[in-house]
């Protein structure tokens, strides 16, 4: 069965430092990836996703991700994190049964230090 | 301005009641989708539709019930026989052309 896992509970960053999210999936084939972005209380967003192609995909936000088969991850990144970044963020597959549903990890909280 | 709007973003019941949460989209996309989240988790799936008149269930679909009677429309109602109803109840919605999801704003229901 596909999966995805955010290994990361909660990060801490400074504002202006560098931020990195990984996320590994569990699939055969080429997926479907996607990150998106949950502010407290709201609903998803989305930042990117990959289907083919370049393995280094640009989103929204300044963020981008790059899909490494050979690792079997997608790991989001940020050059410079602002203060507005804090939210949950989600790494999801795309399923490739007829139902096309979305198979989320377990999120990371992103806090930012002033 | 085009989107999914769910209603009401609070809702609270008693226990034995059941509830209907409301979701409706103007984006013309056939699919839509209702996903449970609980804290600490991430979404799960409960229904799917791929076209009106048809849906599916999904992961955790016992005790929730669906109807998409309007392509617009994809109303949810959570019974008294879900065990466990208190959650963050997300919709979403997918175009025909990709896989990705587009989600409403959610309803918190909290049932006591």
């Amino acid at each position: 069965a596909q999966s995805v896992t955010q290994p990361d509970i909660h990060i801490t960053v400074s504002e202006g430092a560098s931020l990195e999210l990984r996320c590994n999936y569990s699939y055969g084939a080429t997926p479907y990836l996607f990150w998106y972005v949950q502010s407290p209380g709201q609903g998803l967003q989305l930042l990117l996703k990959y289907f083919s192609g370049d393995t280094l995909v640009q989103g929204i936000k300044g963020f981008e991700a790059e899909f490494k088969r050979s690792q079997s991850s997608f790991n989001l990144r940020k050059p410079s994190v602002h203060w507005s970044d804090a939210a949950e963020y989600f790494c999801a597959v795309g399923s490739m049964d007829s139902s096309y549903k979305l198979i989320f990890g377990s999120g990371t909280r992103l806090l930012v230090r002033p | 301005d085009g989107g999914i709007t769910q209603s009401p973003k609070y809702l609270f019941r008693k226990e034995g009641q059941n509830v209907t949460l409301s979701c409706e989209q103007n984006l013309n996309h056939d699919a839509m989708y209702w996903y449970r989240q609980d804290p600490g988790q991430g979404l799960r799936l409960i229904y799917y539709s791929q076209i009106v008149n048809d849906f599916q269930k999904g992961d955790i679909a016992e005790g929730y019930s669906v109807s998409r009677e309007k392509k617009e429309s994809f109303p949810l109602t959570v019974t008294s026989a879900q065990k466990n109803p208190t959650a963050f109840y997300l919709c979403a919605s997918r175009g025909d052309r990709g896989h990705e999801q587009y989600f409403g704003p959610g309803t918190r229901l909290t049932v006591t």
